[in-house]
């Protein structure tokens, strides 16, 4: 079964506007963490914003936000303001308990225009 | 600001040769991880290492496969007999405590 699911393939947003790129997972630990990274066409993966489990508000880094609605098992990025520097693939991740592995789903790819 | 440094950034060896993949992760960290990306694939966990043995494995993570710290600062992967289906990009990662992932800029494998 899956652990992370990224149901959007490819996103398209114009410049300036907000996009909500979607991530649900699965796990049956009570202690877990949610990670977003991402990845430019130039290969790198840049970490981006965690969310743990017990943290009763949403994640913000800068023009990043996590939605996390712990009941929906949803951990949605918001991106605020895009920029055509944010047209990348995005992966969102999670580690469950107290392991070591960090479990990532297939990505979404976001196209910013202009 | 601190970064991992992996090297080289391309390798092509051919099939049946060994490789080594070499990491300096940042250097207060003490998590310290492999992953690969066959393209245009998810990232997928190889392995983590802390306190000088492997804390996590995965399947893919066989007897072809190993990791050492042989000094302070370096951290390697080695595969002992290369197929083609390891050509992927391999990145090397490092954390300060099980958590958010510092990841290098990856070694692409080719393997031929």
């Amino acid at each position: 079964a899956q652990k992370i699911t990224q149901t959007q393939p490819g996103m398209f947003v114009q410049e300036k506007e907000a996009v909500t790129l979607d991530c649900t997972y699965d796990t049956s630990d009570q202690s877990y963490g949610l990670f977003w990274y991402k990845q430019p066409s130039s290969g790198e993966m840049i970490f981006l914003i965690y969310q743990g489990s017990y943290d009763e508000q949403n994640a913000t880094e800068g023009r990043y936000s996590l939605n996390f609605q712990k009941a929906r098992k949803s951990a949605n990025l918001v991106i605020s303001a895009s920029q055509l520097g944010d047209s990348a693939m995005y992966f969102c991740a999670m580690r469950e308990g107290r392991g070591f592995k960090t479990i990532f789903g297939a990505g979404t790819r976001l196209f910013v225009k202009a | 600001e601190p970064e991992v440094t992996q090297t080289p950034s391309h390798q092509v060896t051919q099939m049946g040769q060994e490789v080594i993949l070499r990491c300096v992760p940042i250097s207060n960290h003490l998590y310290f991880y492999w992953y690969r990306q066959i393209l245009g694939q998810k990232v997928e966990f190889l392995v983590s290492f802390y306190n000088n043995e492997i804390s996590e494995k995965s399947e893919i993570f066989d007897d072809q496969f190993s990791v050492e710290r042989p000094d302070g600062s370096n951290f390697t992967l080695k595969i002992r007999s290369t197929k083609l289906e390891d050509s992927a990009m391999y990145f090397c990662a490092s954390s300060e405590r099980v958590g958010a992932l510092h990841f290098g800029n990856g070694t692409r494998l080719t393997v031929t």
